[in-house]
């Protein structure tokens, strides 16, 4: 089993849609998780933290699973802008940081 | 400067020549990385480094080698590139107990 495992999409999902994605980790002793926002041929950017049982942001909202091992982010109310490619990392020390190839998300008007 | 800096930022390169990709912060963070990323295979950890004078090799480490002489700087060097090199190369650093990375805008890399 793969450290991290994210569906790769493509999603495409309409403006004003809600969209979920899901993200498995197989190392049960990871404490807290990143959600990165990376654009096409941009460096990522963090976009949430999860350390304990969920974050919420505005329209988005990070929910941890630890017993099945997952996370997943929700984004209501889905924009245009909102078009990237979107990275789960577990972590540990940050040498051992293990990034997910990624859920690609394409908001169409 | 203002956080993590890398060039070039676009570079060609003849299969055989030896190329340095460097990265400076001005953060003032301990941690430095540097990550290839390729379709479909995410980012990958080539090396790190936890603080000046130390580095350590991660995933993909064959065929680069790093050094950090200080602080600031943490420069990736291919002695002898080869096409499979050919990719972007984000370099990284962290501070802190968040965990959280910062990026530089990284180095698109082709080896012919």
């Amino acid at each position: 089993r793969k450290e991290v495992e994210q569906d790769p999409g493509p999603f495409n999902v309409p403006e004003g849609a809600t969209v979920a994605f899901n993200c498995t980790y197989s190392n049960s002793a990871s404490q807290s998780f990143f959600w990165y926002r990376q654009d096409c041929r941009k460096e990522p950017k963090l976009l949430m933290s999860v350390y304990s049982s969920g974050n919420e942001d505005g329209r988005f909202t990070a929910q941890l699973n630890r017993a099945s091992q997952y996370i997943s982010l929700l984004i209501r109310d889905s924009k245009l802008s909102d078009s990237a490619t979107y990275l789960c990392v577990p972590s540990g020390s940050a040498r051992q940081l293990t990034f997910g190839s990624g859920t690609q998300l394409t908001v169409l008007p | 400067i203002a956080g993590i800096t890398q060039a070039p930022t676009s570079q060609i390169l003849a299969a055989g020549r030896r190329m340095t990709l460097r990265c400076t912060q001005d953060m003032r963070h301990n941690a430095m990385y540097w990550y290839r990323q390729d379709l479909g295979l995410g980012l990958r950890l080539i090396h790190y480094s936890n603080t000046a004078g130390t580095t350590g090799k991660g995933e993909v480490p064959d065929g680069y080698s790093v050094s950090r002489a200080n602080t600031d700087d943490f420069p990736l060097t291919l002695a002898s590139a080869v096409p499979s090199q050919t990719s972007v190369y984000f370099c990284a650093t962290a501070g802190g107990n968040t965990g959280e990375l910062f990026f530089g805008e990284g180095s698109r890399l082709t080896v012919l």
